[in-house]
């Protein structure tokens, strides 16, 4: 199974901050990492695909980037909505594995 | 807009099979997709299950192959999941997913299950 390991498990910023959150695959995964978000009692809402492909209705402030093993969200500019846990996702192959989430609070 | 809602029993016994459908709207099931389930125990982070396809393939993960089974049902347009001799362990929300490309666009509300006596 391919391991993703996201970073940190949790941060605290405020509204208006750019944060990055990472997640590191074990072994190369090219460009198959997608990345959700997550609010309690909420389903997931995927964001990113294709590690860098922003899904419609999504806000332009999110991004992403990366390939291979290592890759990045940053969200610039974060806005109240925007505090939920993010999760990093490989579809290179079966089975497909998530990171453990990070979980992004108001400071 | 397409829809899926799962449902099923909210509580379970140990070493009973846990039983869950989906069922899909604003789409057909028979369309060039993967359908997946993937749970959530509370409080912590999200595990894939496996997924079908509309002709039936299933890949199912590793660490749960030798219990699960996921069913389409064409006429429908449901899925189902099965999941036998559940513990306490497969407590969780579990959510039916369209896999679209290789991501998860589109997901059920989630369904929260309890193994419990």
């Amino acid at each position: 199974d391919i391991q993703m390991t996201q970073s940190p498990s949790s941060l605290s910023a405020s509204v208006g901050d750019s944060v990055t959150i990472t997640c590191r695959a074990s072994q190369t995964i090219r460009n198959y990492l997608n990345w959700y978000q997550q609010k309690p009692e909420k389903a997931p809402k995927l964001l990113i695909s294709g590690a860098s492909s922003l899904q419609s209705g999504v806000p332009s402030r999110f991004s992403g980037s990366g390939s291979g093993t290592d890759f990045t969200l940053t969200i610039s500019g974060l806005q109240p909505e925007d505090f939920a846990t993010y999760y990093c996702q490989q579809s290179y192959n079966t089975p497909r594995t998530f990171g453990q989430g990070t979980k992004v609070e108001i400071k | 807009q397409m829809q899926l809602q799962e449902s099923g029993p909210g509580l379970v016994k140990p070493s009973e099979t846990l039983s869950l459908t989906c069922a899909v709207s604003g789409g057909s099931i028979s369309n060039s997709h993967w359908w997946s389930w993937v749970r959530q125990p509370p409080g912590k982070g999200l595990e894939w299950i496996g997924e079908i396809y509309h002709n039936g393939s299933t890949t199912y993960s590793p660490s749960l192959r030798s219990r699960v089974a996921i069913l389409v049902d064409r006429s429908k347009n449901k899925l189902s999941l099965k999941l036998t001799s559940v513990t306490a362990a497969d407590t969780a929300a579990y959510y039916c997913v369209r896999t679209f490309a290789s991501h998860f666009d589109y997901w059920g509300q989630g369904t929260l299950v309890t193994v419990s006596s």
